[in-house]
């Protein structure tokens, strides 16, 4: 079973509609999660970070943890074609590392 | 303010000869962490520096590959005798003050990466 897994996609949605990204991870001592986006050739830049469990909203981005489920979500509301990229969740430990899925592959269509 | 920087962006070298990556992380910031991403394919941990010490180096593919940083800034990633298997975006990030902050990891900054080919 890998540390943190998401599904590949790739995940469609048409413009201005909300995209459920997931999430699940296997080390029940990890304290940190993170959403970084990725655009195709460039390196990732940060998203949303979530510490505790439930809802942080920032913008259109909502990102949702439930450390009891081993489970981290993004929403993005409104998706504009400008959101198509790939969209990394992240898991973090106390000892400086973090451990990345594969990615979810997102296009939103106009 | 100036972000992570990493040179080159790009280089092609020949199977069996020796690179060097280097990184220039965001002044300041005592973490730096090293990953490698495949075609495709997610990010790959390598190794992660407090200061100058690198308290994890568990993701190091093999004794090829080494690392080391000095005066807590710029930290240089070598690969001897590079494989066709190397090939990958080599990414340097850095965080403000990593393990010594608590448990809590802070956001890692990511620099553009070097684009390794070898032929």
């Amino acid at each position: 079973q890998k540390e943190v897994e998401q599904n590949s996609g790739p995940l469609s949605v048409p413009e201005g509609a909300i995209a459920s990204l997931n999430c699940t991870y296997s080390d029940r001592g990890s304290q940190s999660f993170f959403w970084y986006r990725q655009y195709s050739g460039k390196s990732p830049e940060l998203i949303m970070s979530i510490y505790s469990n439930g809802d942080k909203e920032d913008g259109r981005f909502t990102a949702q943890l439930n450390k009891a489920s081993q489970y981290v979500s993004l929403l993005i509301r409104d998706s504009q074609p400008s959101d198509s990229a790939t969209y990394l969740c992240a898991v973090g430990t106390s000892y400086g590392k973090l451990t990345f899925g594969q990615g979810t592959i997102l296009t939103v269509h106009p | 303010g100036a972000g992570v920087s990493q040179s080159p962006s790009n280089k092609v070298t020949e199977k069996g000869k020796d690179v060097e990556l280097r990184c220039d992380p965001i002044s300041g910031h005592t973490a730096l962490y090293w990953y490698r991403q495949s075609l495709g394919q997610g990010l790959e941990f390598l190794i992660y520096f407090q200061g100058n010490s690198a308290p994890d180096k568990s993701g190091l593919p093999s004794d090829r590959f080494s690392a080391e940083r000095t005066g807590g800034s710029v930290s240089t990633l070598t690969i001897q005798r590079t494989q066709q298997e190397d090939s990958a975006v080599y990414l340097c990030a850095s965080s403000p003050v990593g393990l010594a902050g608590g448990p809590f990891q802070e956001t890692q900054y990511f620099g553009p990466g070097t684009r390794l080919l070898v032929l």
